[in-house]
């Protein structure tokens, strides 16, 4: 069972590209949500989806786009990468828009020049 | 405004070298309360949800608890294997959903043989 699967683990941009981050479950949760880690503060929410179709923003949104085609993507576009996007983004989904249990994928380096 | 904040910031024990994780939270009320454990390049992993003052529950050497200002994680006899980074998150009261869940900068575990 591969869970949550983030791809690529490592990515290196210059300012002004852009890129998508993929992120794909097979558990069939329907929600999911996009996570930034920064060094010394807690992981901060970007964007979430309740189901196929329905997106909405989170705490840290701007910069960043997102589309819930499938129950099992949610990719995350960067749309003009800043070196402030510089993160570990991690991808995470739930069986329940209520539960706090969340499954998290491996995570996506990104490194903005 | 929610507020999440995690003592200490590293920790470091030698093995059998018993201790606790502090996490103090300032919300308009508590929904929940959830730790999560995350080792290096990975990402975060559940392991407790509290839901009221004097809630306790136990996954081999850990034991989570909770007051109406902070919840704590004992670690009992820890081995090297426990060394990791371990996550607090609130869920306030007043929100529905675990897109509104506030995440601590967490605690780097360090166990030494």
């Amino acid at each position: 069972n591969a869970g949550v699967t983030q791809t690529p683990k490592f990515q290196v941009l210059k300012t002004g590209q852009s890129m998508t981050l993929q992120c794909a479950q097979d558990m069939n949760h329907e929600y999911m949500s996009w996570y930034r880690q920064d060094p010394g503060m807690g992981l901060r929410l970007i964007h979430y989806s309740v189901g196929a179709g329905i997106t909405d923003q989170g705490e840290v949104p701007n910069g960043y786009n997102v589309s819930r085609s499938t129950t099992e993507d949610f990719p995350l576009r960067l749309l003009s990468a800043a070196p402030s996007q510089t993160s570990v983004y991690f991808c995470a989904s739930s069986f329940d828009r209520n539960t706090g249990e969340l499954f998290f994928g491996e995570g996506s380096r990104l490194t903005v020049l | 405004e929610d507020q999440v904040t995690q003592s200490p910031e590293a920790l470091r024990l030698q093995e059998g070298e018993s201790s606790s994780l502090n996490c103090s939270y300032t919300v308009s009320g508590l929904r929940g309360l959830f730790w999560y454990r995350q080792d290096p390049g990975k990402g975060p992993e559940f392991l407790f949800t509290l839901y009221s003052a004097g809630e306790e529950k136990e996954k081999e050497r850990l034991k989570a608890t909770l007051t109406k200002k902070e919840s704590f994680l004992h670690i009992t006899a820890p081995k090297p294997e426990d060394s990791a980074t371990y996550l607090c998150a609130v869920q306030p009261r007043a929100y529905l959903m675990i897109s509104d869940m506030r995440f601590g900068a967490g605690t780097r575990l360090t166990v030494k043989p």
